[in-house]
């Protein structure tokens, strides 16, 4: 699998910008989806969700966009603030029993002022 | 904050020791999951449970076990001990089982030497 802390691929913005982050998904089976922020040293924490019946869904400054298609789900982050500088992973559910959450290897955002 | 409160918060320990790692879910939550995050194998699911039950099995080794007590707090037993075993250890919860949202703690960062 790919490193997380030394690896990542990481994506610089300008303070105020808007920022997009990406994510390709394996299965074309799943049919709901997560992104998570987590900050240093912190636990993964719930940003939006989406699931499979939807392409798009909003919440307070962040909109996912999913495109079951070519299996790519989208992160945007509107006016970008430096509190928003963590490590992002998208997460798909497989619907066969008694699999879990399959979590991406993460992008690390950093907000430049 | 998510609910899920995660004990010790670090954990150093010598090779060939068994150590504990203690995990309550949010109120009202069924599910418990333990999951690991190094710099090598970024987040990976290891074990579910449900209501006392194990439900789904992840990359977990023989030497670490988990169960989920009658008050739904979980614990992860890691034994013999290993420097690759080195990373932190999370815990999250969900209300039901697959599909649900999972909630992360703050998780354990465990060092081996």
């Amino acid at each position: 699998g790919e490193s997380v802390g030394l690896h990542l691929p990481t994506l610089s913005v300008q303070e105020g910008d808007n920022s997009i982050i990406n994510c390709a998904y394996s299965n074309s089976a799943s049919d709901y989806f997560i992104w998570y922020k987590q900050e240093s040293g912190k636990g993964p924490q719930f940003i939006i969700d989406i699931r499979s019946n939807m392409d798009k869904r909003q919440g307070q400054r962040v909109t996912v966009l999913l495109n079951k298609t070519v299996k790519h789900l989208s992160l945007q982050i509107a006016a970008t603030q430096p509190g928003d500088s963590a490590v992002y992973f998208c997460a798909e559910n497989p619907p066969a029993y008694g699999q879990n959450f399959v979590f991406g290897p993460g992008t690390r955002l950093s907000v430049l002022p | 904050d998510s609910g899920v409160t995660q004990t010790p918060k670090h954990l150093i320990t010598a090779t060939g020791q068994r150590v504990t790692l203690r995990c309550s879910p949010r109120s009202g939550d069924l599910s418990v999951y333990w999951y690991q995050q190094s710099l090598d194998q970024g987040l990976q699911f290891l074990i579910q449970y449900y209501n006392g039950e194990e439900r789904a099995k992840g990359n977990i080794l023989e030497r670490f076990s988990a169960q989920q007590f009658p008050d739904l707090h979980s614990e992860l037993n890691l034994s013999s001990l290993e420097l690759g075993d080195s990373a932190l250890y999370f815990c999250a919860s969900s209300l039901r089982t697959q599909g649900d949202t999972q909630y992360f703690g703050p998780g354990t960062r465990l060092t081996v030497l």
